[in-house]
């Protein structure tokens, strides 16, 4: 099946840093990658969608100034979370959309940031 | 909200019975699928049932659909302690987006 890495797998940094995460679909070409963010005990919200050879479209209420994403090429899109601060500590998720029927996505096991 | 609606949140059992998690949403969907997440972990996809299927079986899993209703549910036969985790439904609309409901944490009791 389809594979989705992301690293790193998890992070401490200090607040006010950037922290970049790297989303990559191993196998296959995604035309398509998904951000999410997971806070303890709750659901995923998507932060953005990222179109290879585009600009990100971010969902309402994120900051696209804040969270900066490239997708340069058809199997890797990366996360950076500028300026960090504690607030944005959470459990970072990409999600991949290849060739398959349905569009199914495939998700990557997850970054998870610490902002001390 | 635009996530929708999962209930129980949280559902107990022991080894051996079934669990049975409900799904509700809002707008039109493509397709519904469901997810599981061990705790800290990433994500593992279960099933995804399309908007004109009513009924989907994978092994000890039974999804349902109603569109007139906008509900689904997910039936997990003869639980064990392995399938403890958080189960997500997530709804597909429009350029493959997917919009996660809240959850149900279930345990499954030895």
């Amino acid at each position: 099946g389809a594979v989705v890495s992301q690293h790193p797998s998890w992070v401490i940094c200090k607040s006010g840093t950037s922290v970049k995460i790297e989303c990559r679909s191993l196998d296959f070409q995604a035309t398509t990658m998904f951000w999410y963010r997971q806070f303890p005990k709750q659901s995923l919200m998507l932060m953005a969608t990222s179109n290879e050879g585009s600009k990100a479209t971010y969902e309402q209420g994120v900051e696209k100034d804040k969270f900066l994403i490239n997708h340069a090429s058809l199997t890797l899109s990366t996360l950076t979370v500028t300026s960090a601060h504690p607030e944005d500590s959470s459990f970072y998720i990409c999600s991949a959309v290849g060739d398959y029927q349905y569009n199914e996505q495939f998700f990557g096991p997850g970054t998870r940031l610490t902002v001390l | 909200s635009q996530q929708g609606e999962e209930d129980p949140q949280a559902l107990s059992i022991q080894e051996g019975e079934n669990a049975t998690m409900n799904c509700s949403y809002k707008t039109s969907i493509n397709n519904l699928q469901w997810y599981r997440q061990n705790s800290g972990r990433g994500l593992v996809h279960l099933i995804l049932i399309r908007s004109n299927e009513r009924e989907k079986h994978s092994g000890r899993l039974r999804v349902t659909l109603d569109t007139s209703k906008k509900s689904s549910s997910l039936l997990i036969t003869a639980s064990r302690a392995a399938d403890t985790a958080s189960y997500f439904c997530a709804k597909e609309t429009s350029g493959s987006r997917l919009t996660f409901g809240e959850g149900t944490q279930l345990t499954v009791n030895p």
